[in-house]
């Protein structure tokens, strides 16, 4: 089982429409979440860090559900412009006991008019 | 100002080639990373450091060399690549390196542009 899963998608959404994505992880020491955004060819631009009571800026959500070890990011009200790749971080213990993040595969979404 | 600074934006190299590239930070973080990103695929951890120590080293191969010349700089010198290698590399610094306190601000990561590497 991979540390850190996500549906690679493409979600294909029409301009307005809202999208959730989740990100579900396996360790349960897992300290820090993060939702990052990537254009085609272009490097990881955080979104939104993702605390314990959840947290909202403008059109995006982001929730944490440390019981059932999953992410979630709530997008309403698409743009053309939120086209991108959606990647979930989270920071956990590796086999030798350091904190590293460890990133999705990503999850595709494209905004259409 | 969270910008992360990467040299060259693209470089084409032989296989007996070396080279380096090149990451500036000058938001006083304390951690820095090297990511290789292949296409389609999310970012692989390849090193970290903390107070410009190595702490992390992911399995990388020995021909990928990184340095830490101060806390402003980190190079990852290459020598005897092989065209598998072809990839976006990516620097980032967050604040502090992750410590599993749960303090998320000070290990969030800023990314550098990259540097889109040919092995030829």
């Amino acid at each position: 089982r991979k540390e850190v899963e996500q549906d690679p998608g493409p979600f294909n959404v029409p301009e307005g429409a809202t999208v959730a994505f989740n990100c579900t992880y396996s360790n349960s020491a897992s300290q820090s979440f993060f939702w990052y955004r990537q254009d085609c060819r272009k490097e990881p631009k955080l979104l939104m860090s993702v605390y314990s009571s959840g947290n909202e800026d403008g059109r995006f959500t982001a929730q944490l559900n440390r019981a059932s070890q999953y992410i979630s990011l709530l997008i309403r009200d698409s743009k053309l412009s939120d086209s991108a790749t959606y990647l979930c971080v989270v920071t956990g213990t590796s086999s030798g006991g350091s904190y590293i993040p460890t990133f999705g595969r990503g999850t595709s979404l494209i905004v259409h008019p | 100002d969270t910008e992360v600074t990467q040299t060259p934006k693209h470089l084409v190299m032989g296989m007996t080639n070396k080279k380096s590239l090149k990451c500036e930070q000058h938001m006083g973080h304390r951690a820095m990373y090297w990511y290789k990103q292949k296409a389609k695929k999310p970012p692989e951890l390849m090193f970290v450091y903390s107070y410009e120590k190595l702490s992390i080293n992911e399995s990388v191969p020995s021909r990928f060399s990184p340095e830490c010349p101060n806390s402003s700089l980190l190079n990852l010198h290459l020598h005897a690549l092989q065209p598998e290698d072809s990839a976006l590399y990516l620097c980032a610094s967050s604040q502090d390196p992750a410590t599993g306190g749960g303090v998320w601000d000070t290990d969030t990561q800023y990314f550098g542009p990259g540097t889109r590497l040919t092995v030829l």
